[in-house]
């Protein structure tokens, strides 16, 4: 019972650079999520897909975008990273927008240099 | 604009004593509130939650209280254990779609370190 797995787990960008970030959840939720944690700031999230084929912006968007691929997959992507970008990234899921019962993946780790 | 606050950084307490985590928040439209445990490396996991409806729920050595007035929820943990020793986030949203405020996403606090000495 793997639940919401991410990749990679750690990755050092350069200033730039693009990469996107995995998420995969296997319990067959509708709803995904994408936070970032910050120190001092908590969990502040990125973008949201409510079902699969919808997205919408969260708290801190600028500088993201996000692939619902179908229902397991919901990536992240930085076009162009800075090193504001610097941060732990969680992608979490639920059953639906009005069920409470997030599930996290263990995060990935990113360095902008 | 930080809707939901968690004031006290960090907070340390002896074995078998009583922890207390505050968290405060200010959109009224806030009707469902959480509290998440985060270990070093990992994800954070829910821990319990609360409805408006309620001023209190337990379970086991954890009891959330909510006050509706002062838009102030705590976590205790009664008795303290060092495996309690983690981050805790609380966290808050509108379980109805009612002007669509934060329905379906969870506000989180900036998180309470816990240490727990044995």
């Amino acid at each position: 019972n793997a639940g919401v797995t991410q990749t990679p787990k750690f990755q050092v960008l350069k200033t730039g650079q693009s990469m996107t970030l995995q998420c995969a959840q296997d319990m067959n939720h509708n709803s995904m999520y994408w936070y970032r944690q910050d120190p001092g700031m908590g969990l502040r999230l990125i973008y949201y897909s409510a079902s699969e084929g919808t997205t919408d912006k969260g708290e801190v968007p600028n500088g993201y975008n996000v692939s619902r691929l179908n229902k397991r997959e919901f990536s992240l992507r930085l076009e162009s990273a800075a090193p504001s970008q610097t941060s732990v990234y969680f992608c979490a899921s639920s059953p639906s927008p009005g069920v409470w019962g997030y599930t996290f993946g263990s995060g990935t780790r990113l360095t902008v240099v | 604009d930080q809707q939901v606050k968690q004031n006290s950084p960090s907070l340390s307490v002896q074995e078998g004593r009583i922890s207390i985590l505050n968290c405060d928040y200010t959109n009224s439209m806030f009707d469902y509130f959480l509290w998440y445990k985060k270990y070093p490396a990992e994800g954070p996991t829910f821990l319990i939650s609360i409805s408006s409806i309620k001023d209190k729920n337990e379970d086991g050595r954890f009891t959330v209280f909510l006050n509706k007035s002062a838009k102030h929820l705590s976590l205790h943990i009664v008795p303290s254990q060092p495996g309690d020793s983690a981050v805790y986030f609380c966290a808050a949203s509108a379980i109805s779609n009612a002007g669509g405020t934060s329905y379906g996403k969870l506000t989180f606090g900036q998180g309470t370190i816990l240490t727990v000495h044995p």
